[in-house]
C-alpha cells in the first residue's frame, strides 16, 4: 500500500541551526502539507502546497520556514534558524484531490537544544 | 474560524465494552469530517471520513461515526473495544472549498483499554 515516508524519524539540533525535514508523498498525489504537534498539544496546520506554490499557510509559518518540492517527488520543510519552541513532531501529509482524504507520514520528531 | 472540540481528554473502557468518543465542530458550513488514530510513536492513520451522503459512516477496525448536522457533531463509536484500540484519537474538519483544504484538529482523546 502506498504511504507517505518521512526522514529522519528523529532529529536533534542546536538552537540557531538550520534543519531540513524530508518527505516523499504518495506518487500520484497533488496536494502536500506540513503539520506539527508540540508534545501534549493538538496537531496544527503549518502550510499547504499545490501546483508548485504555497496555497495556504498559518501564522506559525513565518519567514523562518520554507517549503520546496525540488524534484517532483520530495517535499521538504526547512527551518532556517531553529528555536527551542520549534521542538515538536512534524507530520507531512498528501492527498490526491480536493475531495479526498489526507494521508500522513510517521512524523519527524525534532528536538532543539 | 473553524474549531473542533473533543471534550474528553482521557477515556478508559474495559475490553469488550462499547465506546463513544465525542467530537463537536464549529464551522460556517458543513465541512468534511475525519477521525484519525495515533498509536504511540506512530503517525496519523485515517479511521473514517464523511464527505456527503449517508450520515452513518463505516471505517476500518470496526469503527463507525455518525454525522449530526443539528448538533454539529461527529461522534466515533465502536460496539466492542479491543486492547489494541488503545491509542489517541483525533477528530478533524476540513473545508469543502477554498484555500489549501487544511485540516483543523481537535485536542485528541486518549483511550485506555483495561483487560
Amino acid at each position: 500500500e502506498p504511504e507517505v515516508t518521512q526522514t529522519p524519524s528523529h532529529q536533534v539540533t542546536q538552537m540557531g541551526q538550520e534543519v531540513i525535514l524530508r518527505c516523499v508523498p504518495i506518487s500520484n498525489h497533488l496536494y502536500f502539507y506540513w503539520y506539527r504537534q508540540i508534545l501534549g498539544q493538538k496537531v496544527e496546520f503549518l502550510v499547504s502546497f499545490y501546483n508548485n506554490e504555497i496555497s495556504e499557510k498559518s501564522e506559525i509559518f513565518d519567514d523562518q520556514f520554507s517549503v520546496e518540492r525540488p524534484d517532483g517527488s520530495n517535499f521538504t520543510l526547512k527551518i532556517r534558524s531553529t528555536k527551542l519552541e520549534d521542538s515538536a513532531m512534524y507530520f507531512c501529509a498528501s492527498k490526491q484531490g480536493r475531495e479526498t482524504e489526507a494521508f500522513f507520514g510517521q512524523g519527524t520528531r525534532l528536538t532543539v537544544v | 474560524a473553524q474549531s473542533v472540540t473533543q471534550p474528553d481528554i482521557h477515556i478508559t473502557v474495559s475490553e469488550g465494552a462499547s465506546l463513544e468518543l465525542r467530537c463537536n465542530y464549529s464551522y460556517g458550513a458543513t465541512p468534511y469530517l475525519f477521525w484519525y488514530v495515533q498509536s504511540p510513536g506512530q503517525g496519523l492513520q485515517l479511521l473514517l471520513k464523511y464527505f456527503s451522503g449517508d450520515t452513518l459512516v463505516q471505517g476500518i477496525k470496526g469503527f463507525e461515526a455518525e454525522f449530526k448536522r443539528s448538533q454539529s457533531s461527529f461522534n466515533l463509536r465502536k460496539p466492542s473495544v479491543h486492547w489494541s484500540d488503545a491509542a489517541e484519537y483525533f477528530c478533524a474538519v476540513g473545508p469543502i472549498t477554498g484555500g489549501g483544504n487544511k485540516l483543523t484538529f481537535g485536542t485528541g482523546t486518549q483511550l485506555k483499554v483495561e483487560l
